[in-house]
């Protein structure tokens, strides 16, 4: 079956240092993978996109792997403050280009 | 620029009550998607549209029908509501498709339904 799986644990780190989520499917080929926030009470929004054909993509404190070997995306956030705290989701576009399905996002905390 | 709007944003419903939730997106998008988000489920996708008349099922379909009549709107409908349909509904557009594009999906601010 398919599935995305992020980790269900809340992530916890202190200010200043490097947030690493991580984001695993089984069963898709994903033409694009994208990484959004959620924050309580609101709907996601998008942060990242990176394509198939990618290794890595920055934009300003964010960084995105993506693995198509081992089928995985790596989200790192640098120098973390306490208003990086939310759920962060990883959603993939299948090849067809139609459907976006989500994972189950991961929580992450940052303490001052 | 309204973006993404949801109505209604709260609703209790009684078992066997029948519903439509409204999705409608004033960017000219050509995709569609309806969400349900429960406690530790992430976002399941429900049902999507790739474009005006066009419908198509996703991961959780079931009790669940929708319509895309006007490109703008994207109507998700409960006919005999179930406990188990008590989630928070999200609803994202996409500007359409292309490889090149960097698209981004925007999403509505959510409708809370409980059913009872």
């Amino acid at each position: 079956s398919q599935k995305i799986e992020q980790n269900s644990e809340a992530l916890n780190i202190q200010e200043g240092k490097t947030a690493t989520l991580t984001c695993n499917y089984t069963n898709y080929s994903p033409a694009y993978l994208q990484w959004y926030r959620q924050d309580p009470g609101r709907g996601p929004v998008f942060l990242l996109l990176i394509r198939e054909n990618e290794k890595e993509k920055r934009k300003e404190r964010l960084k995105v792997t993506f693995d198509t070997t081992l089928k995985q995306s790596l989200f790192h956030i640098t120098a973390s403050q306490p208003a990086d705290s939310a759920t962060y989701l990883c959603a993939l576009m299948n090849t067809g280009f139609q459907k976006l399905v989500f994972g189950t996002g991961t929580r992450l905390l940052v303490s001052p | 620029n309204a973006g993404v709007t949801q109505t209604p944003k709260f609703r209790v419903l009684k078992t066997g009550q029948s519903m439509t939730l409204l999705c409608a997106q004033d960017m000219n998008h050509e995709y569609m998607y309806w969400y349900r988000q429960d406690p530790g489920m992430g976002l399941r996708l429900i049902h999507y549209s790739v474009g005006e008349g066009t419908t198509a099922k996703g991961e959780v379909p079931d009790g669940y029908n929708v319509s895309r009549l006007k490109k703008q709107n994207f109507l998700l409908g409960l006919e005999s509501a179930a406990p188990s349909q008590t989630s928070v509904y999200f609803c994202a557009s996409i500007v359409g498709w292309s490889p090149s594009m960097n698209t981004e999906a925007f999403f509505g601010q959510g409708t809370r339904l409980t059913v009872v």
